[in-house]
């Protein structure tokens, strides 16, 4: 089966330009979490959309938005792009029936780089 | 709120040589831990995980044991290879969804032969 996919690769962009990322998860999965992950530092959490509706947001600007689709693939959109949104971003699935089978499944991340 | 602190690294070892890295969290109620292996170019991968107090997670000669009286989920190996080189992640999440977590900076781990 083929693990969770995104897409572009690689991304460059200038500041106040808008970006959309995309994912597709695991076959199955219909939780999709997206994460930032700076240079050095550890993901941090962006947002949870579970059955296309969202479960959780973490400490990110409005600038910040996603969504989840019917077939449960996600966009993340980052508007008015800054510097400092220069990252890996990652997206995660997860199996259904969430605490019988507690985690989750990362693609290999989008690179986003603002100049 | 939640957080996990690790180790700071970067940590260098001779091959077969013991690892330890370091990881305490600050957490309400009961989560759940998680260490996740990254190596170069690549996303994350999980490498084991622990439920409930005193639950030991272990995959490909790794370890590590939930301490709840510590706050602690210290990964360990008895022999590390040139291969175990990755950046290694502790994290942690709600008992009943690892789609939510709060992870460590990581710390990197170099082999040498």
């Amino acid at each position: 089966d083929a693990g969770v996919t995104q897409s572009p690769t690689h991304l460059i962009k200038t500041r106040g330009q808008h970006v959309t990322l995309r994912c597709s998860p695991i076959s199955g999965h219909k939780s999709v979490s997206w994460y930032q992950q700076v240079l050095g530092q550890g993901p941090q959490f962006i947002f949870q959309y579970y059955e296309k509706e969202e479960r959780g947001r973490g400490n990110f600007p409005d600038r910040f938005s996603a969504r989840q689709f019917p077939n449960y693939s996600s966009e993340l959109n980052v508007n008015a792009l800054l510097l400092g949104d220069s990252a890996l971003y990652l997206c995660a699935s997860s199996p259904p029936g969430l605490g019988l089978r507690n985690e989750q499944f990362f693609g290999p991340g989008t690179r986003l780089t603002v100049l | 709120g939640d957080s996990v602190t690790q180790m700071e690294g970067p940590v260098t070892l001779s091959e077969e040589a013991f690892l330890t890295i370091n990881c305490t969290y600050t957490a309400t109620g009961y989560p759940s831990l998680f260490w996740y292996v990254q190596y170069p170019g690549e996303g994350l991968q999980l490498l084991l995980k622990a439920t409930k107090a005193d639950d030991k997670g272990s995959n490909k000669g790794f370890e590590a044991t939930y301490r709840k009286e510590t706050t602690s989920f210290h990964l360990e190996k008895g022999s590390v290879q040139v291969s175990d080189s990755a950046v290694y992640f502790c994290a942690l999440s709600e008992a009943t969804n690892a789609g939510k977590s709060t992870f460590g900076d990581g710390t990197t781990l170099t082999v040498k032969p």
